[in-house]
């Protein structure tokens, strides 16, 4: 248990459907991430957000909206995706400052299937 | 630019030793290691800071060559919960905001 907790563990959804994912994290940390982990591929940063101010958005298209509403909560709004973005989406923490010493603590993730 | 880990894969019987490299191209800051069970989260291992000490994680350690620009894992008399995939993270000016991982290395300990 690292004290980020991620739902639904696993999505299926059209390429019309919308959807979010949910994060949630009991360790009053300050930022919160997003990361895609597809298969054979490294983890790629999506999002960071710092006292719920975006501080990061790595050239990620559109239809992947983040909402973060608090220090605690963050949402990752999915809508018009593609097969390709199939992919467990991960979600972390930390303690905020943004230092290079800061460990980044995971939730186990959504396994997001597009069909 | 992401790094580049090798080996991809290694198979170890238990109480054996290993090593995972991890590479750069750019001048680094820091270098973090992460493991990942299948199906579970990446767990943090240690962070490695430019000009700072080895790091130990139980029988895990890992050391940072600034100029060669890149960190090694040394895995020493390996037990069965070793077992899942490593992966390096790098960063160049000092924010774990802009930390690119490596493809990860998959790490499995036999009886």
């Amino acid at each position: 248990e690292t004290g980020v907790t991620q739902t639904p563990r696993h999505l299926v959804m059209g390429m019309t459907n919308k959807k979010s994912l949910k994060c949630e994290q009991h360790l009053g940390h300050n930022a919160m991430y997003w990361y895609k982990q597809s298969a054979k591929k490294p983890l790629e940063l999506m999002f960071v957000y710092s006292l719920e101010e975006r501080v990061e958005n790595n050239s990620v298209p559109s239809r992947f909206s983040p909402e973060c509403p608090n220090s605690s909560h963050l949402f990752l709004h999915l809508h018009t995706l593609q097969p390709e973005d199939s992919a467990l989406y991960l979600c972390a923490s930390s303690h905020g400052a943004g230092g290079a010493d800061e460990k980044l603590f995971f939730g186990s993730g959504t396994q997001l299937s597009v069909l | 630019q992401q790094p580049v880990q090798s080996p991809q894969a290694v198979i170890l019987r238990e109480g054996e030793d290993a090593v995972i490299n991890c590479s750069s191209s750019k001048a680094l800051y820091s270098v973090h290691w992460y493991r990942q069970k299948h199906g579970e989260a990446p767990v943090f291992l240690m962070i490695l800071l430019k000009g700072g000490e080895q790091m130990r994680h139980e029988k895990i350690s890992a050391s940072f060559n600034e100029k060669k620009q890149q960190s090694s894992l040394y895995l020493t008399a390996s037990q069965l919960s070793y077992s899942g995939t490593y992966f390096c993270g790098t960063e160049s000016g000092g924010s774990n905001y802009k930390l690119t991982f490596g493809k990860g290395t998959l790490l499995t300990v036999n009886p």
